[in-house]
């Protein structure tokens, strides 16, 4: 069966500190990755989305991810954290028309 | 507000009722999903629609839980004879029906089973 793992269950850093949260994946099928993020109180919305092309993706808000094939990775990284990027972040794979989820990282920023 | 609504938000129910929850998706999209999230996990997936044919059904879904899209816009997810272990947040999301994946979320359904 198709899986996600995500390294951090809690990570909490101050304001401007990087970010850096590990996802890997299961081997097979069609590799179509994103990084969903839950702001308290909000949907899940959209990060970013890996589907081909240049490993290194950019998203909303500052943040990007490297697709690595040869270790299963998809990171998920931020030079400088904010205050406002106080949320849980799912790493995701499709998979046939439905998204498998990894178990989500809380990232608490403190001020 | 064009993004995907479900109603109800919250839903405290005793166990041994049946329960609905309704999904409206985007408009545009074919593409329905159900999944199903309990604290501090991921969404697993429960079902989905290309439009009213319902494609694949997780293992998840025992026999009391059936889903429908009539008329391929609105679903309802319903729930018969719930249990304490059915207790959990219900996501929706919908999808414009190409293959990159990207699903659009609604706020949830909060389900208590007492």
């Amino acid at each position: 069966a198709q899986s996600v793992s995500q390294h951090n269950h809690h990570v909490i850093l101050s304001e401007a500190a990087s970010l850096e949260l590990g996802c890997n994946y299961s081997y097979g099928g069609t590799v179509n990755l994103f990084w969903y993020v839950q702001y308290p109180g909000q949907h899940l919305q959209l990060l970013l989305k890996y589907f081909s092309g240049d490993p290194l993706v950019k998203g909303i808000k500052g943040f990007e991810a490297e697709f690595i094939k040869s270790k299963f990775s998809f990171n998920l990284r931020k030079p400088s954290v904010q205050w406002s990027d106080t949320a849980e972040y799912f790493c995701v794979k499709w998979n046939t028309g439905k998204l498998i989820f990894g178990q989500g990282t809380t990232l608490q920023v403190k001020p | 507000d064009t993004g995907v609504s479900q109603n109800p938000r919250h839903k405290i129910t005793k166990r041994g009722q049946n329960v609905t929850f309704r999904c409206d998706p985007i408009s545009e999209h074919n593409r329905l999903y159900w999944y199903r999230q309990t604290l501090g996990q991921g969404p697993e997936f429960l079902t989905y629609f290309q439009n009213e044919a319902q494609l694949e059904k997780s293992r998840l879904l025992s026999d009391r839980f059936s889903a429908e899209r009539p008329k391929g816009s609105f679903s309802t997810l319903e729930i018969q004879r719930t249990e304490q272990g059915d207790s959990a947040m219900y996501l929706c999301a919908s999808s414009g029906g190409t293959s990159d994946g990207e699903q659009f979320f609604g706020p949830g359904t909060r389900l208590t089973v007492l």
